[in-house]
């Protein structure tokens, strides 16, 4: 079984530039989420999807930063403007089932962002 | 609000010497989940376990232990036997039920296992 892909998995932009992420999750998990992991510090959850709906934003600074699932199935995460505090490894994760949040979840290598 | 906290920082052991990683939780859900990632040098979290409010007993998987006790909200991980290749960043973490599916990582502990 394929894990979770992500891509490119490393960037490197200047601050205001805009910049994406990809994520193919597991195939067959409706749960997929994007993490932020600042250097020394735990992952950061910034957006819960269940399908193609948003279960839980509140922690996406929305002004700067937007993710949509097309289809219930791959993810783009994208960043316009980009700020030097942006710089950190992205990760996404996804998972199968109803459970969301309870179940384990499949992270993938992550992208690391830095912002110059 | 949900909170973990992991107060070692760092930890560095000797190979084949036993450790143990502390967890700490704030929670004002009667029902959540308490999890365990293990983040090796390559970067992916990897799953270790899972454990709902509910089921305090402690478990055991080859060198790896956990200690559940509600009354201390803690939620310990002992390594025994450590080897170079448990050297990692090691996170726990929480979700909670009642007030949505909010999962929270702690800061991490950056163990260390020296050959």
């Amino acid at each position: 079984e394929a894990g979770v892909a992500q891509s490119p998995r490393y960037k490197i932009i200047e601050k205001r530039q805009s910049v994406a992420f990809w994520c193919n999750p597991i195939s067959g998990h409706a749960t997929l989420y994007w993490y932020q992991q600042i250097l020394g510090q735990g992952p950061k959850l910034l957006i819960q999807f269940q399908n193609n709906g948003v279960v839980d934003d509140s922690q996406l600074p929305k002004d700067r930063f937007s993710a949509e699932r097309l289809k219930g199935v791959d993810s783009t995460l994208k960043i316009q403007p980009a700020k030097l505090e942006d710089s950190a490894v992205y990760l996404c994760a996804s998972n199968k089932g109803e459970g969301g949040a309870y179940n384990e979840q499949f992270f993938g290598p992550g992208t690391r962002l830095t912002v110059l | 609000a949900q909170k973990v906290t992991q107060a070692q920082t760092e930890i560095s052991v000797v190979e084949k010497e036993d450790v143990t990683l502390d967890c700490v939780y704030e929670t004002r859900d009667t029902t959540y989940y308490l999890f365990w990632y293990k983040q090796p040098p390559s970067g992916e979290l990897v799953f270790l376990i899972r454990r709902n409010s509910f089921d305090e007993q402690n478990e055991i998987s080859g060198r790896y232990s956990w200690n559940f006790q509600k009354s201390t909200s803690s939620f310990n991980f002992t390594i025994t036997a450590s080897q170079v290749v448990d050297s990692a960043v090691y996170f726990c973490a929480l979700s909670e039920w009642t007030y949505g599916q909010n999962f929270v990582f702690g800061p991490g502990t950056r163990l260390s296992v020296l050959p």
